[in-house]
């Protein structure tokens, strides 16, 4: 069935830093996928999306690109800020569908 | 423009007891899906309703069960509570089966 790894947190970095948390998935055919934030004790926020292959989703400086040769949804963000401090998680809905199927999460903590 | 509300916001119950959450789509959107997150994990999806019909359903035991009414809101019910179904119940909402789906703040539940 479709799954989703990323990488295991927390994710300490210096406001400013550069960041990267990678995510992989295995999936049938061409699935869509997404990154989510969510914030201590609030629910999901989508941050970003891809539908296709080689696709760029962007958004608050964050963005993440659609490999599909590697599998691979990485996200990135030039310069992180105190506010960014959270889980994030990556997502894949199947090609058709909206559900989703999430990795584990990464906690990002960002220190002044 | 509201976006999607979920009920009660947190809720005890004791082994053995049923309870039921409610939630309410984001304007304009028609299928709302279920999805459970323990604490420190991803959330795992439970089921969507689309036309007042559950149309999917994740691997979750029959004791949990929904309704869809015609005013799109929906219900998650849990019979025969156990320790383990102690999480964050979070409520999703798009329009249609395919488009992307935007979270509720969820309803923490603990089971004692």
């Amino acid at each position: 069935g479709d799954s989703v790894t990323q990488m295991e947190g927390p994710v300490t970095l210096s406001e400013e830093a550069f960041l990267t948390i990678n995510c992989t998935y295995t999936a049938t055919g061409y699935p869509s996928l997404f990154w989510y934030v969510q914030y201590p004790g609030e629910g999901l926020q989508l941050l970003l999306k891809a539908t296709k292959a080689d696709d760029k989703g962007s958004n608050k400086g964050f963005e993440a690109t659609y490999r599909k040769e590697t599998t691979s949804f990485h996200l990135e963000k030039g310069s992180v800020q105190v506010s960014d401090s959270a889980v994030y998680f990556c997502a894949l809905s199947p090609s058709g569908y909206s559900t989703l199927t999430f990795g584990k999460g990464t906690m990002l903590l960002v220190s002044p | 423009d509201a976006g999607v509300t979920q009920s009660p916001t947190h809720l005890i119950k004791t082994r053995g007891q049923q309870v039921t959450l409610r939630c309410s789509p984001k304007s304009g959107h028609d299928t709302v899906s279920w999805y459970q997150q323990a604490l420190g994990q991803g959330p795992q999806f439970i089921f969507q309703y689309y036309e007042e019909e559950e149309r999917q359903r994740g691997n979750f035991p029959d004791r949990f069960s929904g309704h869809q009414f015609p005013n799109y809101s929906s219900e998650l019910n849990v019979n025969a509570l156990l320790l383990g179904d102690s999480a964050l119940y979070l409520c999703a909402s798009s329009l249609g089966q395919t488009d992307t789906q935007y979270f509720g703040p969820g309803t923490r539940l603990t089971v004692l």
